[in-house]
Parts: structure tokens; sequence; C-alpha cells
């Protein structure tokens, strides 16, 4: 079954710092891996995703995503981190070749401090 | 607007009522998914459309639980005898015929079972 892992609970970054936000996948076939932003109370909102092509993925509010296949990771990063970044990140891939659901990770809270 | 759109936003009902979600997709989106997220979790697949028929259910999915979209735009989620357990965040999400993998969200209606 195709899974993905957040490794980590929480980051915390200050203000004007690069931010990284791990995420490592387990899939049969090509994977087609997504990064959706959730603020309190709200829906996720879709940043960015990568099927195929370029190894590195730039997506909305200046976020970018990192596919490395030999370490199984797409790892979302900012090279400036806003207050406003602040908020729920999850990682997610196509449920199999053809596959119609996401599968996501439990989260990673992102806490930037000014 | 043009997004996904969800009503309620909130719900409060007692142990053993029924209640009704609905969901509005993003005008000629085909494709119409469900999803649960509890506290802490990432979204879980419930269910999905193409157009009006539901081609996928998860084993989430138990025989209280119906989702419809008799025309092919919006649904809905009707869930029987609340549990106390089915308090959650549900989550509706479409997708179009041209970019089926991505798949954008609504705000979300929080279920709070008492």
């Amino acid at each position: 079954a195709q899974s993905v892992a957040q490794p980590e609970d929480q980051v915390n970054v200050a203000e004007g710092n690069p931010l990284t936000v791990k995420c490592t996948y387990s899939v049969s076939g090509n994977p087609y891996l997504f990064w959706y932003v959730q603020y309190p109370n709200r829906g996720l909102q879709f940043l960015l995703k990568y099927i195929t092509g370029d190894n590195l993925v730039k997506g909305s509010y200046g976020f970018e995503a990192e596919f490395n296949k030999s370490q199984t990771s797409f790892h979302l990063k900012k090279p400036s981190a806003l207050v406003s970044d602040s908020a729920l990140y999850f990682c997610a891939v196509r449920d199999g070749p053809g596959g119609n659901k996401l599968v996501f990770g439990a989260g990673t809270i992102l806490r930037v401090k000014s | 607007d043009t997004g996904v759109s969800q009503d309620p936003r909130h719900k409060i009902t007692k142990r053993g009522q029924n209640v009704t979600f609905r969901c509005d997709p993003i005008s000629e989106h085909n494709r119409l998914y469900w999803y649960r997220q509890t506290l802490g979790q990432g979204p879980e697949f419930l269910t999905y459309f193409q157009n009006e028929a539901q081609l996928e259910k998860s084993r989430l999915l138990s025989d209280r639980f119906s989702a419809e979209r008799p025309k092919g735009s919006f649904s809905t989620l009707e869930i029987q005898r609340t549990e106390q357990g089915d308090s959650a965040m549900y989550l509706c999400a479409s997708s179009s015929p041209e970019s089926q993998e991505t798949q954008y969200f609504g705000p979300g209606t929080r279920l709070l079972v008492l």
C-alpha cells in the first residue's frame, strides 16, 4: 500500500531563515506526490505536486519541494520563512497507479517566530 | 469565490441523530471526493464520485454513511444514527478532467456528536 511519513511533529524556525519540512514515501510504481497546507479551522490548500520531470518543483507562496528517488523523499522547502507560513503541512501520495484517492501523512506543524 | 464550498461549516448534534452535509465542487470538476479528518491526523479517504457515479468507497464508510451526487454537481454525505466516534472534520474535494490527480479542498464541516 502507498504511504507517506512525516517524521517531525513540529518544526520551529526563525523568520527569514530557510525552512524544510520532511516527507518520505513508499509506493509501487511512479509516485504522484503532493504538499498541502492547512490553517486553523480551514480546509487544505494545494501547494505543489510532483508527477514527472524536474526534481525541483515550485509551488505557491514561494514554496518548493525536491523529489529524491534514491532517498524516497519529497521535502518541502522555502528559502526565507514568514510568520504567516505558520500552519499545518501535509504530504500526500496518490494511492497507486491510476489511483483516485490521496493518502496523507500525519502532518507537521510549522511555527515561524519573529 | 469559485472554490469548493461546504455547508454547514459546523454541526453539533446528539448521539443517535441523523446529519447531512452538502458539498458544491468547483464548476466543471467532474470528480468529487469525501475525506474525514480527526484531530492530529491527516485526512482519510471515504468515497469518490465521477460525475454521478460513486466509484469507490472506503471501509471507513460504514452502513450508517451514505453519499450521493444525483446530478453530477453537488454531493451530500449523510450519517445516520450518529455516534460520538463520528466527531471529525468532513472534507470535500474536487478535481477537473484535465488534471484529475490534483484535488482542491473545501473548508470542511466540523461535526461534534454529544
